[in-house]
């Protein structure tokens, strides 16, 4: 069972530089979420999408856009690149049903250092 | 809004040791409240969760109740293992689908 695919594990880029980090989920889930986790912080929510076609600002959205391509994939994309975005990117997805509390799945997470 | 602490780590004990890691949490309503772990080099997981007052989640020998009169999620072990060592999160889920996640806690086993 793959779950939830984050592309790339790792990435280096330089300020003012663009990037498209990539999420899969194969476990037909309604929601997704990105988050960024820096240290002593925690996690924090960047954008979630609650549904294929639609999404929604976070705690932490800017500099950042996202794109539902599909009920299976969520894309968060750097359009300018800044120190302040060095961090572990993760991405999370669950199936939302209405009077339960279904967990979240994460990727292993992307690790991006921006120089 | 709502909020949740964790006691700073590292925490370091011994294999076999118990285990205690505190959690308290601030929300309106009636929030859900989960533990994640998660282990070097790898996305979080599950560990456990508890929907209402007084429920006890438990997974893999690990226990928390939630508290709503001292608004706590502490999570136990009785006898840690070195294969425990991780970073530790609690987490609420109030109204909606979001998630607030404490600071995480650094649990280090020893032999």
């Amino acid at each position: 069972n793959a779950g939830v695919t984050q592309t790339p594990k790792f990435q280096v880029l330089k300020t003012g530089q663009s990037m498209t980090l990539q999420c899969a989920q194969d476990m037909n889930h309604n929601s997704m979420y990105w988050y960024r986790q820096d240290p002593g912080m925690g996690l924090r929510l960047i954008y979630y999408s609650a549904s294929e076609g639609t999404t929604d600002k976070g705690e932490v959205p800017n500099g950042y856009n996202v794109s539902r391509l599909n009920k299976r994939e969520f894309s968060l994309r750097l359009e300018s690149a800044a120190p302040s975005q060095t961090s572990v990117y993760f991405c999370a997805s669950s199936v939302e049903v209405q009077g339960t509390n279904q967990p979240q799945h994460f990727g292993d997470g992307t690790r991006l250092s921006i120089l | 809004g709502n909020s949740v602490t964790q006691m700073e780590g590292p925490v370091t004990l011994s294999e076999e040791a118990f285990l205690t890691i505190n959690c308290t949490y601030t929300a309106t309503g009636y929030p859900s409240l989960f533990w994640y772990v998660q282990y070097p080099g790898e996305g979080l997981q599950l560990l456990l969760k508890a929907t209402k007052a007084d429920d006890k989640g438990s997974n893999k020998g690990f226990e928390a109740t939630y508290r709503k009169e001292t608004t706590s999620f502490h999570l136990e072990k009785g006898s840690v293992q070195v294969s425990d060592s991780a970073v530790y999160f609690c987490a609420l889920r109030g109204g909606g689908n979001k998630l607030t996640f404490g600071t995480g806690t650094q649990l280090k086993v020893e032999l």
